[in-house]
């Protein structure tokens, strides 16, 4: 597509379920990043690929967040044991074909989880 | 470390008036500096950058904005404000080496009539 498409869109899951959220980022570009965005705030960092290497994950707020991209292509985001502070709107964002901090990043419409 | 600061959570301008959407940066090193735009249960729509090249920086829907070193300022102005305008503004900061963009607290634009 020509675009970063998230799926789903709209989540709500019961406190302690596992919830998988979807990245399919621009064809060919080669960094992927994960941002969380709380109500009435900016996006904070959580994790970043280039290619299929997850080269930062220090934003990830705990051991339940994991992220993956097998195949430097789709990215999955995924949360153990939900609980109600992980409620936010998830954000997926693609650059470059060379891995450059001054490319701009392309966002895809974020996924809102609601923890229940 | 990098960090941004956007004065003004919230910005009321009439049709037709200056808008001036304030952001401010801290960094150690030479920064790249962006603007993105939120429109309601959207993503971020990028606006404008600037990367060391030209100081004013001109980006789409009639923004500019110009990178000042020493106030560590890039703030985001458009001569006349349209109600399409109103939205989310926020700024950003990344630097060569590091990807991950800090993002300011953002600044709610609203346009009256």
């Amino acid at each position: 597509g020509a675009g970063v498409s998230q799926s789903p869109r709209y989540k709500v899951a019961k406190r302690g379920q596992d919830v998988a959220l979807r990245c399919d980022p621009i064809s060919g570009h080669v960094s992927l990043f994960w941002y969380q965005q709380a109500l009435g705030q900016g996006p904070e960092f959580l994790t970043y690929f280039q290619n299929e290497a997850q080269l930062d994950k220090s934003g990830l707020p705990s051991d339940r967040f994991f992220a993956e991209r097998p195949e430097g292509s789709v990215s999955t985001l995924k949360i153990q044991r939900t609980q109600q502070e992980d409620s936010a709107v998830y954000l997926c964002a693609s650059s470059s074909k060379t891995g450059r901090a001054d490319q701009p990043q392309h966002f895809g419409d974020g996924t809102r989880l609601s923890i229940l | 470390a990098q960090s941004v600061t956007q004065l003004g959570s919230h910005v009321s301008v009439s049709e037709g008036a200056l808008v001036l959407l304030r952001c401010n940066y801290s960094s150690s090193v030479p920064p790249y500096l962006f603007w993105y735009v939120q429109y309601p249960n959207q993503g971020l729509q990028l606006l404008l950058k600037y990367t060391s090249a030209a100081t004013l920086v001109k980006g789409i829907n009639g923004f500019e904005a110009e990178f000042k070193k020493s106030e560590t300022s890039f703030h985001l102005t458009k001569p006349s404000a349209h109600m399409s305008d109103a939205a989310e503004y926020f700024c950003a900061v990344t630097r060569f080496g590091n990807e991950k963009l800090t993002f300011g607290t953002g600044t709610r634009l609203t346009i009256i009539p």
